[in-house]
């Protein structure tokens, strides 16, 4: 159990929607980073937050936006959901530095299907 | 942007073979990750190595960060070592994954 949480599981909706996915980092961490994981892309790296503040951003849409909060957890949001979104969406968190240099532990994922 | 190079892109072993997995990158970098993707998804992570070596029990790591490459050594595998093997090094704040090894280890 790495100790982050992400709900929910898994998540099935149509085109045109909009989601919110949850993470719960790990007791302590600072910094939240959030990864799309797709067949045709790979993983890639999305966006990274470190106490409250956007710290990096990485290849996401402008359909998607993510915030952190004052109790660390962050949420990311899909919004105009395309067949394209399906993916597993992970969120990993560490201790934080403002650079991100430490190990990052991962949740189990989000498994988002578009119908 | 910094690339990511991985190889072999696929191994099939016997259990108790030994392997040696490899991550290019072009450019500098700030730190290196490994992590392993089991058959379940789930990702977990082996090794923080910005340079020099790690050793966690069968595995070992070694980055050369002056040569930019880090190599990820699996000693007597074990099934439970099938999955997918992902590095990823961090540039000015930005994550960037290699496309992985998959393993097979065979009983």
């Amino acid at each position: 159990d790495s100790g982050v949480t992400q709900t929910p599981k898994h998540l099935i909706t149509a085109t045109g929607q909009r989601v919110t996915l949850r993470c719960s980092p790990r007791s302590g961490d600072l910094s939240v980073y959030w990864y799309q994981q797709s067949l045709d892309q790979g993983l890639q790296f999305l966006i990274h937050y470190y106490n409250g503040e956007e710290r990096a951003k990485g290849n996401i849409l402008e359909r998607f936006s993510a915030q952190q909060f004052p109790d660390l957890h962050s949420e990311l949001n899909l919004s105009s959901l395309e067949l394209g979104d399906s993916a597993l969406y992970f969120c990993a968190s560490s201790p934080g530095t403002v650079t991100g240099n430490q190990p990052q532990h991962f949740g189990d994922g989000t498994r988002l299907s578009i119908l | 942007g910094i690339q990511v190079e991985q190889s072999p892109p696929d191994l099939i072993l016997q259990e108790g073979a030994n392997s040696t997995l490899r991550c290019n990158f072009s450019d500098s970098v700030n730190n290196l990750q490994w992590f392993h993707q089991n058959p379940w998804g789930q990702l977990i992570n082996l090794f923080y190595i910005p340079s020099g070596t790690k050793q966690n029990g069968r595995l070992s790591a070694t980055t050369v960060a002056t040569e930019r490459y880090s190599l990820l050594y699996i000693s007597s595998s074990q099934t439970t070592d099938s999955g997918v093997y992902f590095c990823a090094v961090n540039r000015d704040d930005k994550i960037i994954f290699g496309k992985g090894t998959r393993l097979h280890i065979l009983p």
